[in-house]
């Protein structure tokens, strides 16, 4: 079974802290994506990466960055938190072909920004 | 303007056959649609994709008519444990584009 981790299910941060999500998964792929979810809105992508040091910018990219060292690890990073991040965050990983576009999504982050 | 869309919610009772329909009226020619299921406190599960036409799996069916605007999500005789949020979502076939829905709140009851 593949499995996606995020670091933490709630998290509490105030304006202007540097926050740090982290995702992990297992199943060695290729793409990995941070997507955040709101009440009527659905799921947006914010950076997706399809591969380690490549990233690609999704539709809601301002006020975040990523990072990929490692292929199984990709971090989101909120450099200056601000209450319109308070959210919930989703990240997800699959495989790189184009016949199969399933994607494996971790449990969330559920961001507070007071 | 929304590049996909769907019903706010929908209601059903147990042993009926659901359908939920998501517009996508701006689908690239090589793009593939895609179907997900959501549970409070979970991440989204992956249901089924198709390109056209039919496609059946062990869990549900997609239909896509040959203009590809849109996508009919089925499920056989649902359950209560089938009450979720459900998603589509268009993706570009070399991965340069991902439109979610805003999901459909699906209720089943007894």
């Amino acid at each position: 079974d593949v499995k996606v981790t995020q670091s933490s299910r709630y998290l509490v941060k105030r304006t202007g802290e540097k926050v740090f999500l982290e995702c992990v998964q297992d199943m060695d792929h290729e793409n990995m994506f941070w997507y955040r979810q709101d009440p009527g809105l659905g799921l947006r992508l914010i950076y997706f990466s399809y591969d380690v040091k490549m990233k690609e910018k999704g539709d809601i990219p301002e006020g975040y960055s990523v990072s990929r060292e490692k292929k199984e690890r990709f971090s989101l990073i909120l450099e200056s938190a601000s209450t319109n991040q308070t959210s919930m965050y989703l990240c997800a990983s699959s495989i790189w072909d184009r016949a199969n576009y399933e994607q494996y999504f971790g449990p969330g982050t559920r961001l507070t920004v007071t | 303007l929304a590049k996909t869309t769907q019903p706010i919610s929908m209601d059903s009772y147990e042993g009926q056959e659901v359908n939920i329909t998501c517009s996508h009226n701006n689908i690239a020619t090589n793009d593939y649609i895609t179907w997900y299921q959501q549970f409070p406190s979970q991440g989204p599960r992956f249901i089924i994709q198709g390109y056209k036409t039919k496609v059946t799996n062990e869990v549900a069916s997609l239909f896509i008519p040959a203009d590809r605007k849109s996508s009919t999500l089925s499920l056989p005789r649902v359950s209560l444990s089938d009450t979720a949020v459900y998603y589509c979502l268009v993706v570009g076939w070399n991965f340069n584009k991902f439109y979610f829905g805003s999901g459909t709140k699906l209720n089943v009851k007894p």
